[in-house]
């Protein structure tokens, strides 16, 4: 079976700009988080997403967003880039009856210059 | 209060020894403590996790020991083998709104070394 797979696998941006990371969960599970891993340190919650609907945010700035689409893959957005968002970004999914378990992505490596 | 707080930073075991990471948290609203591996390139992958209803868990070479009162949980790594060289994450979970998974909250990591 695929585990969670994330696009693109490695991602450069200049200060300012835009990005879109994309996150497919496993079949059957209908939660997803997002986790920003800075190098070197452990995973820091950023959103959860559950049905489609946010279900919980961590201590990130406005311009992170997220959604989840109704086949239940996700994106997360970050708008004007700053040279502290460069970080692996992690998504997790989870099928939440019967097991709890957040399964994680390999994560997308965004470097900003 | 909501730190988790990981040490060592760094351990170096010898093939066939213990590895013992330990964790500290502060917020009694964690009710999940999960300990992740991770490997260069990878995403965290779970290895063991605990609830505070129970004081010791073990699944294999792994065994996770959690102390309620102290607020303390530990990974032990019995017969260490250079093929668990990794980092370890320790991470505490609280249950968010209804229907959602819970929402982790990481240590720093511990980079395992055994040697061969």
């Amino acid at each position: 079976d695929a585990g969670v797979t994330q696009s693109p696998t490695h991602l450069i941006k200049t200060r300012g700009q835009h990005v879109t990371l994309r996150c497919s969960p496993i079949s059957g599970h209908k939660s997803v988080s997002w986790y920003q891993q800075v190098l070197g340190q452990g995973p820091q919650f950023i959103f959860q997403y559950y049905e489609k609907e946010e279900r919980g945010r961590g201590n990130f700035p406005d311009r992170f967003s997220a959604r989840q689409f109704p086949n239940y893959s996700s994106e997360l957005n970050v708008n004007a880039l700053l040279l502290g968002d460069s970080a692996l970004y992690l998504c997790a999914s989870s099928l939440l009856r019967g097991d709890e378990t957040q399964y994680f992505g390999p994560g997308t490596r965004l470097l900003v210059l | 209060q909501q730190q988790v707080k990981q040490s060592p930073q760094s351990l170096i075991v010898q093939k066939g020894g213990i590895s013992i990471i330990n964790c500290a948290y502060e917020n009694t609203a964690f009710d999940y403590f999960p300990w992740y591996q991770q490997f260069p390139g990878k995403g965290p992958a779970l290895l063991i996790a605990i609830r505070p209803d129970v004081s010791e868990k073990k699944e294999g070479r792994f065994t996770i020991s959690f102390n309620k009162s102290a607020k303390q949980f530990s990974l032990h790594i019995m017969d260490s083998q250079p093929g668990d060289s990794a980092t370890y994450f320790c991470a505490a979970g609280r249950r968010g709104t209804s229907g959602s998974a819970r929402q982790l909250t990481f240590g720093s990591g511990t980079q395992l070394t055994v040697l061969p």
